[in-house]
């Protein structure tokens, strides 16, 4: 069983950069690692993810303010949105997507990223 | 892009059988995954593809698909299954995108 961390700063102030970083008990050969969010009170809103090789798929949404990276000698994969609005506010998740059959069997704990100046 | 329809709160009398629903073209497509989340707790995956559960996901949990909509059925609902449910897929439209229903609370009176 993959276990996944996400750590990262818990407030960011508007018109930054949020960065986390997802550590992953395990390799991270043949995975897809995805970013989740979920603003307080609400759904579910896939962001994106990043294979090993550092190919990388976006939602249309975040298109422009988003990259993510990995780096496979640390077992970590990461998440960079530029330009943050109150609107970013939420808990972050990072987990392994099972591309093939579109679903996410590892998740992180989730952190909550607040943006406020 | 598509998008999945979740009825936003459902009830059931422990013991008892519920469907939860999730609509979407999509899923004439794809199959619905669900996901169980209990407050300050992450999603945890209950049933993938066809009818499949994780290791650890008891066998009261199923699921089914008719046409555009899929349903997480729980057989003899307990106390301990009350949390939200979300679906997922991928979008249909032939970019790699994944989407998620927005959520049914599922309350165990």
């Amino acid at each position: 069983q993959v276990q996944l961390q996400e750590s990262g700063p818990g407030l960011v102030k508007p018109s930054e950069t949020l960065s986390l970083t997802c550590t992953v008990s395990g390799s991270l050969n043949s995975h897809y690692w995805s970013w989740i969010r979920q603003p307080p009170g609400k759904g579910l809103e896939w962001m994106g993810y990043v294979y090993e090789s550092g190919s990388t798929q976006f939602n249309p949404s975040l298109k422009g303010r988003l990259s993510m990276s990995v780096d496979a000698s640390r077992n970590q994969f990461s998440l960079h949105l530029t330009s943050v609005t109150a609107a970013d506010t939420a808990v972050y998740y990072c987990a392994s997507l099972v591309l093939i059959a579109n679903y996410f069997d590892n998740w992180g704990q989730g952190t909550l990223v607040t943006v406020s100046s | 892009s598509s998008e999945l329809t979740q009825d936003p709160a459902v009830s059931v009398a422990l013991g008892q059988t519920v469907r939860i629903t999730c609509q979407g073209d999509s899923l004439t497509k794809y199959y619905a995954n669900w996901y169980q989340q209990k407050p300050g707790q992450a999603p945890r995956l209950v049933i993938f593809g066809k009818n499949n559960r994780p290791a650890g996901i008891p066998a009261r949990f199923s699921g089914s698909r008719t046409d555009n909509t899929a349903a997480l059925t729980i057989t003899g609902a307990r106390a301990d299954d009350e949390a939200d449910y979300y679906c997922n897929s991928r979008d249909s439209s032939g970019i790699q995108h994944w989407v998620f229903g927005g959520g049914t609370r599922l309350s165990v009176l």
